[in-house]
Order: structure tokens, then C-alpha cells, then sequence
């Protein structure tokens, strides 16, 4: 079975500093895939990144980065010089699909962001 | 291109009643899905479908019962309504080529 930890339930920091949001996955699959969704106060879903399993290189999109290390099975997200607009629920997915329609995705339970003012 | 389209946006229904929540997709997406989020547990897959005709259980499918008879459309059925069933309720889908999964905005349900 597929599980994703995200062990920070929530983080509060201070507008401009670095954040980092951890991921933990756990699966049997040799070729899976890992996603990054936001869920702004607005409710809705927003993507973010998709990873697959034979793609470890970190990737970076403005101030966002991804750190995928299959040695600890660790997809973590960090957001350099944060925004008041960063604040929200950001996901960590897991499938052994794609995009994660044929089969669904595998949540984790949520890390609330706020960024203070 | 409307995306994925969810109705209705709130719901209140009182226990044992019965409602459809509706989902129609129009990009053409096999895939289509049913997630429900409750707070401090994420999102969690009720229902998933991979074409017209074929439906199969996610992890939380009971009480819930879901047809796919054409392409667009996959409606959520609630036969009799529990306050356990108080949730948001997101409709998703895509295809085999993409990336991610495009979610519809949801919708609010409280069951009293």
C-alpha cells in the first residue's frame, strides 16, 4: 500500500524567510510518481510539480524548489523569500500512475503554511 | 473550456436523504475521480473511473455509488445521507498523457 507522510501539521513564519515543507513516501512500485498540489484559502486545487521516480535531479521554478532523494524516499519543497500569498495547505501526492488519474492519488494529510506579515 | 464543472457548490441535506453530486468534464478526459477532504486527514479517493463504463472503488467508497455511462459526466450518489459524509467534495480527471490531474472547485456538503 502507498502512504505519504507530511509531519508538519503547520508552519508559521515571517515574511522573506525560507521554508521548507517535508515529504516522506512510502511504496512498492519501482516507477511512481510525486506531486506537489497548493490549496489557497479560495479552496481550490493548484498544481504544482510532478516528479517521477527515475528523475531525481532537484528542480527549481522561481522561488520554489523540489529535493527528491529516493535514499530517504523524501520529496521536500522549499520556498525561498516567502510571500504573504504563499500562505495555504500545500499536498504531497503519490501514484504509480502518471497524472494520477488512473488510479488516484495517494495525499498526505496537509502542512498548513501561514507567512506573517 | 470550462475544465472540470461541480454542482452544486454548498449543500445541506438532513440524515437519510438522498442526493447526486454532479461532475461533467468536457476535455475529452478517460479518467475521472471522486475525492472527499476532511480537515487534518488530506484528500482521500472515494470512487475512480478509467472510461465510460467501467467504475472501481477507491480507499473510503461506502456509501457512495458512482456510474459512468458517458464519457462527460461521473455523478456521485448518496443513497442515505450520514453526518459522516460532511465533507468537501472534489471531482478530478485527466488523461493518460497528462501530467497532473485537473480537480473541479469542489463541493461543500453538511449532513445534519
Amino acid at each position: 500500500a502507498q502512504k505519504v507522510t507530511q509531519a508538519q501539521t503547520e508552519i508559521s513564519v515571517v515574511e522573506k524567510e525560507d521554508v521548507t515543507l517535508d515529504c516522506v513516501y512510502e511504496t512498492r512500485d519501482t516507477t511512481y510518481y510525486l506531486f506537489w498540489y497548493k490549496q489557497p484559502p479560495s479552496g481550490e486545487l493548484v498544481f504544482l510539480i510532478r516528479r517521477n521516480s527515475f528523475d531525481e535531479q532537484n528542480e527549481i521554478s522561481g522561488r520554489y524548489s523540489w529535493n527528491f532523494q529516493k535514499s530517504t524516499s523524501s520529496f521536500n519543497f522549499t520556498i525561498t523569500a516567502s510571500q504573504v500569498v504563499d500562505s495555504a495547505v500545500y499536498f504531497c501526492a503519490l501514484s504509480d500512475d502518471s497524472g494520477g488519474g488512473a488510479d488516484g492519488l495517494t495525499f498526505g494529510k496537509g502542512t498548513h503554511l501561514i507567512i506573517q506579515p | 473550456n470550462a475544465g472540470v464543472t461541480q454542482t452544486p457548490k454548498f449543500q445541506v441535506l438532513k440524515t437519510g436523504q438522498s442526493m447526486t453530486l454532479q461532475c461533467a468534464q468536457d476535455m475529452n478526459h478517460e479518467y475521472m475521480s471522486w475525492y472527499r477532504q476532511d480537515p487534518g486527514m488530506g484528500l482521500r479517493l472515494i470512487h475512480y473511473s478509467v472510461g465510460a463504463g467501467i467504475t472501481d472503488q477507491g480507499e473510503v467508497p461506502n456509501g457512495y455509488n458512482v456510474s459512468r455511462s458517458t464519457t462527460e459526466d461521473f455523478p456521485l450518489r448518496l443513497l442515505s445521507a450520514a453526518p459522516s459524509q460532511t465533507s468537501v467534495y472534489f471531482c478530478a480527471s485527466s488523461t493518460f498523457t497528462d501530467e497532473k490531474l485537473f480537480f473541479g472547485s469542489g463541493t461543500q456538503l453538511s449532513v445534519l
